[in-house]
């Protein structure tokens, strides 16, 4: 079936670096996409959205890029801190389905100090 | 302004009983979306109301109900509970279709 997902399920990087969570998606109706971030104990945490007639956009030491083409969604967070670790869930949102969001299977960022 | 609120954040029951939980959104949304959220499935949609309308609904048993009142408050209830249905249950609100979905924090739901 068609689903979002997640390339790796775990990434570990260095306090001050900068990290990079890919997501594919595979329904080419897909117009919507959003970042959310899920520390232990809280529910998913808004980030970032794009929308589909663009292909990147920043916020506060986020970018996010989509990749229409081969149907690729990455979130680049610049110089990451200890509080950036988290788990990282993609998720996509149809025109045609509401707000019903389906939601990949998450990475788990581990920032070193 | 306040975020979403779900209440209560803990529940255990014991299978066959049934289960209400409920999800106060954002002052000014009338979008209420549930999800249900386990190591093994991951976040899956459960039912999305907007004025009181259910809108969308995954695919889960019928067990699985919801209601939206006029105020936006929204209540999800499962009934004759199997152990299969502990998880973490999400309530997201919404001003309205295709905008920015906040979550609340959850109700863990254990079935013993």
């Amino acid at each position: 079936g068609e689903s979002v997902g997640l390339h790796l399920p775990t990434l570990s990087v260095q306090e001050g670096d900068n990290s990079i969570i890919n997501c594919a998606y595979s329904n080419s109706a897909s117009d919507y996409f959003i970042w959310y971030k899920q520390e232990s104990g809280k529910g998913p945490q808004f980030i970032i959205d794009i929308r589909s007639n663009m292909d990147k956009r920043q916020g506060q030491r986020v970018t996010v890029l989509l990749n229409k083409t081969v149907k690729h969604l990455s979130l680049q967070i610049a110089a990451t801190q200890p509080g950036d670790s988290a788990v990282y869930f993609c998720a996509e949102n149809r025109d045609n389905a509401g707000n019903m969001l389906t939601f990949g299977g998450g990475t788990r960022l581990m920032v070193k100090p | 302004k306040a975020g979403v609120t779900q209440t209560p954040r803990y529940l255990i029951k014991t299978r066959g009983q049934q289960v209400t939980l409920s999800c106060s959104p954002i002052s000014g949304h009338r979008s209420v979306s549930w999800y249900q959220q386990t190591p093994g499935q991951g976040l899956q949609f459960l039912f999305e109301y907007f004025s009181e309308t259910q809108r969308n609904k995954g695919n889960f048993p019928g067990r699985f109900s919801g209601r939206q009142f006029s105020n936006s408050r929204s209540e999800m209830n499962v009934s004759t509970l199997e152990l299969g249905d502990s998880a973490l249950y999400l309530c997201a609100s919404s001003l309205g279709t295709g905008d920015t979905q906040y979550f609340g924090p959850g109700t863990r739901l254990t079935v013993l």
